[in-house]
């Protein structure tokens, strides 16, 4: 799986939207972005994947540009509950019935201020 | 809403006792994972089983070993505690890929943290 880089930390006012970049510059055509979440004490979240088209779901939205070597992760309205961990990671398709383990980097601690 | 169950989230055990974390999804998922997840280190795979009686090993299986007896049940053991374990231990679950596609989320449990003294 090619190798993610975030920053290590960001703050956002609550109710502003926050954008957390991702660097995945040795992505490769078959793999796919995702984001987790891991808030404090808590295990990670899901929260949206995509392989070169926009996403939205009712958490997030994911823009990855037009080469794919780099996407943002957006909370629309962030709140005091969004604050956490944000990991992005890269992963390569699988076969049907494959089990692979997540990987995770350092993530993006991410404080979202009142 | 969907559920992975770790049995505690605080557990104090001795060196060299026998351990088993538990770790319960009500989702039929067939793929179930255990991690240990400590700071500057990320997360690493110990065990994962695809099917019930079928396990797997990951990253770092010494020291544990694993159950599955039941779909929903996983249950991770450590067969003699010892204080380089301590840390915090994740379940997840998840569902097979349904064909050459992306990977499927997974679901995590709140966690076990678990102190050997």
């Amino acid at each position: 799986d090619a190798k993610t880089t975030q920053p290590t930390s960001m703050d956002c006012a609550e109710g502003r939207a926050a954008n957390l970049p991702c660097n995945h510059s040795t992505i490769s055509g078959n793999e796919y972005v995702y984001w987790y979440r891991q808030i404090h004490s808590q295990g990670p979240q899901y929260i949206i994947h995509g392989l070169k088209n926009n996403e939205t779901n009712e958490m997030a939205s994911l823009i990855i540009t037009e080469d794919r070597k780099s996407s943002t992760l957006i909370l629309p309205h962030a709140t005091l509950r969004d604050t956490a961990v944000y990991y992005c990671i890269v992963r390569a398709l699988i076969s049907s019935g494959s089990a692979r383990q997540l990987t995770f980097g350092s993530g993006t601690q991410l404080t979202v201020l009142p | 809403d969907v559920k992975v169950t770790q049995s505690s989230r605080y557990l104090v055990k001795r060196t060299g006792e026998k351990v088993f974390l538990e770790c319960v999804q009500d989702m039929d998922h067939e793929n179930m994972f255990w991690y240990r997840q400590d700071p500057g280190l990320g997360l690493r795979l110990i065990y994962f089983s695809y099917d019930v009686k079928m396990k797997e090993k990951g990253d770092i299986p010494e020291g544990y070993s694993v159950s599955r007896e039941k779909k929903e049940r996983f249950s991770l053991i450590l067969e003699s505690a010892s204080t380089n374990q301590t840390s915090m231990y994740l379940c997840a679950s998840s569902l097979p890929s349904p064909g050459w596609g992306p990977d499927t989320e997974a679901f995590f449990g709140q966690g076990t943290r678990l102190t050997v003294v």
